[in-house]
């Protein structure tokens, strides 16, 4: 696997569920984000970890609750969400903290809560 | 409110002839704009970045220009290819606030053979 690699692609869940999405990156870099994508919605930038450690909550519900256990991994965990929490959610990874490291971003997780 | 803006949803263009994306922004300590390319079911791609040092950047097909003093930047791609139809995201950030971005609504872009 090359690149950054997200699961699942697509997640259905009711609003009592708790699941988890799953990012991957392979590239070496030291810094880890999550967006949401909402429709008809610009990208919306919810965490951000820098060496394992969180430098950003964009004022994010508690029911999203990140996890990032190495620099290689980032995980959403989701738990009691809302149907207006379905949307593309988006990881991306950069080598630095630095604005001008680029951004390399996942396919995203299509989720619905039904 | 939204700091980073894109007007137009989208652009219908021939093959051959220019693509023009343009994006406004709000936020004065913006200091670094980039320009990503989306296609359906992937990911955005970075695809060009210019400083606020600089007024124009370009790189193969793509040039990006930047104007300070009217809050503006507008992507160039010449000539268009029928690859291109994609959306653009306008994307720009603050050097003292580190690597947080903050993107446009996008721009999808038709590009007819």
């Amino acid at each position: 696997e090359t690149g950054v690699t997200q699961t699942p692609r697509h997640l259905v869940m009711g609003m009592t569920n708790k699941k988890s999405l799953k990012c991957e990156q392979h590239l070496g870099h030291n810094a880890m984000y999550w967006y949401k994508q909402s429709a008809k919605k610009p990208l919306e930038l919810m965490f951000v970890y820098n060496f394992k450690e969180q430098t950003e909550n964009n004022s994010v519900p508690s029911r999203f609750s990140p996890e990032c256990p190495n620099s290689s991994h980032l995980f959403l965990h989701l738990h009691t969400l809302q149907p207006e929490d379905s949307a593309l959610y988006l990881c991306a990874s950069s080598l630095g903290e630095s604005s001008y490291n680029e951004q390399f971003f996942g396919p995203g997780t299509r989720l619905t809560v039904l | 409110d939204q700091q980073v803006k894109q007007n137009s949803p989208s652009l219908s263009v021939q093959e051959g002839r220019i693509s023009i994306l343009n994006c406004d922004y709000t936020n004065s300590m913006f200091d670094y704009f980039l320009w990503y390319k989306k296609y359906p079911a992937e990911g955005p791609t970075f695809l060009i970045s210019i400083s606020s040092i600089k007024d124009k950047n370009e790189d193969g097909r793509f040039t990006v220009f930047l104007n300070k003093s009217a809050k503006h930047l507008s992507l160039h791609i010449v000539p268009s290819q029928p690859g291109d139809s994609a959306v653009y995201f306008c994307a720009a950030s603050a050097g003292a606030a580190g690597n947080k971005l903050t993107f446009g609504g996008g721009t999808r872009v038709l590009v007819k053979p």
